[in-house]
């Protein structure tokens, strides 16, 4: 049992180039969620999923999409890169009913 | 809309004294209240919670009591370790179906030997 596993751990991006992330759990859980970790700024949520196929936006959407094709799987996508997404991004999931959100280890991404 | 404040870093302490983190919250409806942890590298880890007023959680030695009358969740320990050296987020759920979490800044906790 893994349960929730990001990747890649690190990647660097120059502006404008493009790059999808890959959060994945093996818990059935329904719910998934994007988060980005600046310092000072605490953990601000991207995206989240209610179930499989369906998507919407959180506190900070703008610059990124999501897709949840299938229901272990969360993907995040910058099109076009810039320095202002330079962060942790960090994945988390919950199962429908319960409190706890389980997070992964994180992506450090850094766009220069 | 919902918000969480909690004190500032760094907090640094020797071993075996005791730790107060305070935290306080804004919200409209009646949220429930969580301190996550997380230690170096690593990502964020649920330590306790508190789902209505009252309510006290408590894991490995934490505890944190859920005070509607001072919108407050201090988190504290009566004798901290080295290896609670961490950081310690408070935050909150929103009333409804997603429990999307809001956090607070997070406080940077050293413990000296």
């Amino acid at each position: 049992n893994a349960g929730v596993t990001q990747t890649p751990k690190f990647r660097v991006l120059k502006t404008g180039q493009s790059m999808t992330l890959l959060c994945a759990q093996d818990m059935n859980h329904e719910y998934m969620y994007w988060y980005r970790q600046d310092p000072g700024m605490g953990l601000r949520l991207i995206h989240y999923s209610v179930g499989e196929g369906t998507t919407a936006k959180g506190e900070v959407p703008d610059g990124y999409n999501v897709s949840r094709l299938k229901k272990q799987n969360f993907l995040l996508g910058l099109e076009s890169a810039a320095p202002s997404q330079t962060s942790v991004y960090f994945c988390a999931s919950r199962l429908a009913g319960a409190y706890e959100q389980y997070f992964g280890p994180g992506t450090r991404l850094t766009v220069t | 809309g919902d918000s969480v404040t909690q004190m500032e870093g760094p907090v640094t302490l020797s071993e075996e004294a005791f730790l107060t983190i305070n935290c306080t919250y804004t919200a409209t409806g009646y949220p429930s209240l969580f301190w996550y942890v997380q230690y170096p590298g690593e990502g964020l880890q649920l330590l306790l919670k508190a789902t209505k007023a009252d309510d006290k959680g408590s894991n490995k030695g934490f505890e944190a009591t859920y005070r509607k009358e001072t919108t407050s969740f201090h988190l504290e320990k009566g004798s901290v370790q080295v290896s609670d050296s961490a950081v310690y987020f408070c935050a909150l759920s929103e009333d409804g179906a997603t429990n999307k979490l809001i956090f607070g800044t997070g406080t940077l906790l050293a413990v000296q030997p």
